[in-house]
């Protein structure tokens, strides 16, 4: 399957920061990539879906403003939480997938954030 | 809207014993199905997909599941449980047909192994 990276896998920073999470689609152009956070033990919660060239498209509940994507390129998007808190700390996974119907959606590894 | 049930936040089974992870699916349009095993700390590995065509679905590591429309379930099975199985295990759905759809996440299941 196609190979999606997310840097850094582990991050801690301090409260009142901002931290930015890169996903990478390696070998094939992701067209949409979506944001998941993922509580201990606890399932993925989708935050939002982010198309090449537009807009995030956030789920209910996630506010746009403290979590900015942007996904300038066929093969990267970002996700920065703004102003960190500590009950920001959590798994956060991306998915990406190309163009086309009934396409499979490819994972990266997560990015553990730990505020203090 | 579409949505998962995992029956069971934790299964343990014996060393070479049946493993049934148990999921059942709400949806309005035909389905797509999934199921995803995921090791401590790290991402998620597709383990088999049911799209359309033959129910019976068999995956990785010995891995299959059969989708049952009349129950809308989607239970994933293994003859012989491996210690290396032992992780979480997510079921998964999203809409058959559409492009880059989400996917729509169970609460998911931890299985165990006992040696």
């Amino acid at each position: 399957g196609a190979v999606v990276s997310q840097h850094p896998s582990r991050v801690i920073c301090k409260s009142g920061t901002s931290v930015k999470i890169e996903c990478r689609s390696l070998d094939f152009q992701a067209t949409t990539m979506f944001w998941y956070r993922q509580f201990p033990k606890q399932s993925l919660m989708l935050m939002a879906t982010s198309n090449e060239g537009s807009k995030a498209t956030y789920e209910q509940g996630v506010e746009k403003d403290k979590f900015l994507i942007n996904h300038a390129s066929l093969t990267l998007s970002t996700l920065t939480v703004t102003s960190a808190h500590p009950e920001d700390s959590s798994f956060y996974i991306c998915s990406a997938s190309s163009a086309g119907v009934n396409t499979e959606a490819f994972f990266g590894q997560g990015t553990r954030l730990t505020v203090v | 809207a579409q949505s998962v049930t995992q029956l069971g936040s934790h299964v343990s089974v014996s060393e070479g014993a049946l493993v049934l992870l148990r999921c059942n699916y709400s949806s309005s349009v035909p389905p797509y199905l999934f199921w995803y095993v995921q090791y401590p700390n790290q991402g998620l590995q597709l383990l088999l997909k049911y799209t359309t065509g033959a129910t019976l679905v068999k995956g990785i590591n010995g891995f299959e599941a059969e989708f049952k429309k009349s129950e809308t379930s989607f239970h994933l099975t293994k003859p012989s449980a491996h210690m290396s199985d032992a992780a979480e295990y997510f079921c998964a759905v999203s809409d058959l047909g559409s492009s880059a759809s989400k996917i729509i996440f169970g609460s998911g299941t931890r299985l165990s192994i006992r040696p």
